[in-house]
């Protein structure tokens, strides 16, 4: 079974400053892999998602994630941080089982962001 | 895109009953889940409601527990059933128009309470 793993339960970061969100995941088949955000009060929202071709993607919001095979890694990264970018993060990876295609997701990561 | 209007949005229930949660899409899906998000945790993937037959549970979770229909492309209803306060948690559907799950569009949840 696929599972993703995601390092941090909270990260802090200054307005200004790079954000980097870790994202490890295990998988037997080629991965899809996304990253969904959840801002306060609202519903899950995809970010970016890597299916296949280039390994690094570019969602919204100035958000960027690169495929790494080699370290099974996802990380999700931001030049700058925004305070509007303040949500939980979750790192997510498709999965093929008997009822078809499901989506499972990291334990989330929630970014604070610092004036 | 696709629009999907969940409800009840919230409710408050005593132990013992049964709450049915309504999921409305606003143009034909293939397919539709059902997660739940308990308190300060992640998304964990109660089932698959499959269209005109029985929905496929993940490993934890069962029918009797969490009765799903989806009689047609664009509804399904979780029914949370002899509920305990453990049952407490944000209950989301969750649809794609993708076999391969390549993106989730997900409802606002049902913040489900049980005293």
């Amino acid at each position: 079974a696929q599972s993703v793993t995601q390092l941090g339960s909270h990260v802090s970061v200054s307005e200004g400053a790079l954000v980097l969100l870790r994202c490890n995941y295990s998988s037997s088949v080629p991965p899809y892999l996304f990253w969904y955000v959840q801002y306060p009060n609202q519903g899950l929202q995809l970010l970016l998602k890597y299916t296949t071709g280039a390994t690094l993607v570019k969602g919204i919001n100035g958000f960027e994630a690169e495929f790494k095979k080699s370290e099974t890694s996802f990380h999700l990264t931001k030049p700058s941080a925004h305070m509007s970018d303040a949500a939980e993060y979750f790192c997510a990876v498709s999965d093929f089982g008997a009822g078809g295609f499901k989506t499972i997701f990291g334990a989330g990561t929630r970014l604070f962001v610092k004036a | 895109s696709a629009v999907i209007s969940q409800k009840p949005s919230r409710d408050i229930c005593q132990r013992g009953t049964s709450l049915t949660i309504q999921c409305q899409v606003d143009s034909q899906v293939t397919m539709m889940f059902w997660y739940r998000q308990q308190p300060g945790q992640s998304l964990t993937l109660i089932a698959t409601a499959n269209q005109g037959s029985e929905a496929t549970y993940e490993s934890g979770f069962v029918i009797d527990k969490f009765p799903i229909s989806r009689p047609n492309l664009t509804f399904s209803t979780l029914t949370v059933s002899n509920m305990s306060p453990e049952d407490s948690s944000i209950y989301l559907c969750s649809v794609t128009q993708s076999a391969s799950n390549e993106k989730l569009f997900f409802g606002s949840g049902t913040q489900l309470s049980v005293l």
